[in-house]
């Protein structure tokens, strides 16, 4: 599995939008993007993937490059509830190893 | 929907003894994952199984620890004996083909060894 690259934290005011960059320049053709989050230790939270294209749902948008080596998830209007930290996560179609690295602590301010 | 149930939320236990953590998956998922989170190594994955089958259990750190799944909806890791440097959160999280290779954790097990 590639291996992801994070900013170790990051700080958003709240209802600002939160961008959250990863880098995984050595991902395969195969090998999707995942975003997860984990609030002060409780069970990490899935919030999206994606292949190739840019992706959105009620939680977040995914942007991945065209060349796929690095992907931002995007936190539209942040709020307090968001503070937590935020795993990227590339893992091969048809495999269920997740890595996860040390991911970016995100601090949403008041 | 229930998600993913582990038990015993909170354990204290002394240097030695056995502990056991339990799992029930999701309904319908067919595959199992146990991972471990300390501070120091963040969270690590233990084993998974596929279909009640251990597929990987290289990240398991001694023959101190065993998992096992009977059946579709259980399963078990245990420790035995336990030591202070066990001490951490375990979580359990399940999977589906249906789910998209997306996996759902538990809310973890937090144990202390002392």
């Amino acid at each position: 599995d590639a291996k992801t690259t994070q900013p170790p934290s990051m700080d958003c005011a709240e209802g600002r939008a939160a961008n959250l960059p990863c880098n995984h320049s050595t991902i395969s053709g195969n090998e999707y993007v995942y975003w997860y989050r984990q609030i002060h230790s409780q069970g990490p939270q899935y919030i999206i993937h994606g292949l190739k294209n840019n992706e959105t749902n009620e939680m977040a948008s995914l942007i991945i490059t065209e060349d796929r080596k690095s992907s931002t998830l995007i936190l539209p209007h942040a709020t307090l509830r968001d503070t937590a930290v935020y795993y990227c996560i590339v893992l091969t179609s048809g495999t269920y190893k997740y890595i996860f690295g040390t991911g970016t602590r995100l601090k949403v301010l008041a | 929907d229930a998600g993913v149930i582990q038990s015993p939320r909170h354990e204290v236990t002394e240097m030695g003894q056995e502990v056991t953590l339990r799992c029930k998956p999701i309904s319908g998922h067919n595959s199992l994952f146990w991972y471990r989170q300390t501070m120091m190594r963040g969270l690590e994955l233990l084993i998974y199984f596929n279909n009640n089958v251990p597929i990987d259990d290289s990240g398991m750190p001694e023959d101190r620890f065993s998992a096992k799944m009977p059946n579709a909806s259980f399963s078990t890791l245990k420790i035995q004996p336990s030591e202070p440097r066990d001490s951490a959160v375990y979580f359990c999280a399940s999977s589906s083909w249906a789910s998209g290779n997306t996996i759902y954790f538990g809310e973890g097990s937090w144990l202390t060894v002392v």
